[in-house]
This record gives C-alpha cells, sequence and structure tokens, in this order.
C-alpha cells in the first residue's frame, strides 16, 4: 500500500493568492483528517471526514479555509485568499474506522510570503 | 471541551529508560494513543491503550489510568534514533483525534 498521498510536498505562494492542498488516503479507510502544525499550535486538528461527509469542522480557523471530499479516495483543502500567518505544515491523515490509528501523509511545507 | 499536558523536553542517555507523562481532561474517549514524529517528518502512531493498564511493543510500552486521566510511554534501551517528539493523543466520542502539545526527547550518547 503507498499510504496516505499528500501533494505538492512544498508549496510557496504570495500573500493573496489560492492555495489548493490535496490527500490521496488510503484505500479502504472511511476516516479522514486534516491537521495543521506550528511550533506555536502544535497539532491542530482541522476538519474531518467520515465516509466523505465533513463531521466536525470547528477548527477551521476562518472562511478563508474550505475543504472537500469529493470521493473516497480524494480531499482537498483550500485556503483562499493566502494569509502569512497561514504558514505551517499541513497534514492529511486517514483511518480504517473508530478507534482505529491514523496514518499520515508526509505532509505539505506551506510558506506564504 | 479536551485538553492534554505533556512536558515540553525530555532528555536522557542510551540505553537508559525515559518516561514521558500525559494527564488529559476529556468529557468522554476511546483511547489513549502515542505517536512520534522525527524532525521533517510525520507523526507514526506507536502505541494504542484502550482499556486500564500496561500496553507492551517492543522496547516501548504505554500506560493508561482513566481514574487518574494519566498516561505514560515508556522508552526501554534507549537509542539514538529514538530522540524525536512523542505526542499522546485521544479520540473522543467526537470521533476526531485530539492531540497534545508533544514532548521533545533528546538522546545523548
Amino acid at each position: 500500500d503507498a499510504g496516505v498521498i499528500q501533494s505538492p510536498r512544498h508549496e510557496v505562494t504570495e500573500m493573496g493568492q489560492e492555495v489548493t492542498l490535496r490527500c490521496k488516503p488510503i484505500s479502504g479507510h472511511n476516516s479522514l483528517f486534516w491537521y495543521r502544525q506550528t511550533m506555536m499550535r502544535g497539532l491542530e486538528l482541522l476538519i474531518y471526514f467520515n465516509n466523505n461527509v465533513p463531521i466536525d469542522d470547528s477548527g477551521m480557523p476562518e472562511d478563508r479555509f474550505s475543504a472537500k471530499m469529493p470521493n473516497a479516495s480524494f480531499s482537498t483543502l483550500k485556503i483562499q485568499p493566502s494569509e502569512p500567518r497561514d504558514s505551517a505544515v499541513y497534514f492529511c491523515a486517514s483511518s480504517p474506522g473508530l478507534n482505529e490509528k491514523l496514518f499520515f501523509g508526509s505532509g505539505t511545507q506551506l510558506s506564504v510570503l | 471541551g479536551q485538553s492534554l499536558e505533556q512536558p515540553s523536553e525530555v532528555t536522557a542517555v542510551e540505553g537508559a529508560i525515559v518516561q514521558i507523562n500525559c494527564t488529559y481532561q476529556t468529557s468522554g474517549f476511546y483511547g489513549l494513543s502515542w505517536y512520534q514524529q522525527h524532525d521533517g517528518g510525520a507523526p507514526t502512531f506507536l502505541s494504542y491503550n484502550a482499556l486500564d493498564g500496561l500496553e507492551e511493543t517492543g522496547r516501548f510500552s504505554s500506560f493508561l489510568s482513566r481514574s487518574d486521566s494519566y498516561g505514560y510511554l515508556l522508552l526501554q534501551e534507549l537509542q539514538m534514533k529514538d530522540s524525536a517528539s512523542y505526542f499522546c493523543a485521544v479520540r473522543n466520542y467526537g470521533q476526531n483525534f485530539v492531540f497534545g502539545p508533544g514532548t521533545r526527547l533528546s538522546v545523548l550518547p
């Protein structure tokens, strides 16, 4: 199994630009999570999906952030417009079911200049 | 809501034993997990406690006491490659995973 696949690995953009992060979960996993990691705030849960349905998006910082999961094998996290304070590592993770461990992707290092 | 607390840093020497504690406040959860993250890498699963008691996986063991809202990760026979950050996490009844702030372990030769 290829594991959770995220793209791009690195993204450098200018303030005000739209950024789209992509994630392919492990086949058969029905839960998908988006986390953001910074030195100051640690690992923050942004949103999670169960069977492609958003269950909890209370961690999404503001309306500039949106996430979709159109099917079981693909999810996107979009930031529009991006701001320097959005700079962080964004991780996608999936799990096969309730109470199961998380499998993380390699992350996307986002730098907003 | 929920919150987890861990020491920010721990230092130990090769071959030693180190314990990383985690205390939590949550209204209800399925179990306590531990993850390891090397610099520049992604978190990887180490251990999970659904019930009170000790779980052993090779050099690593994890403990949970629900009555004390407390758990720990025990690393034995420390190796240089164990230098990393370690996170405790709970999966609460809302089904999302909440992570602690992480403990940075430095293993000295």
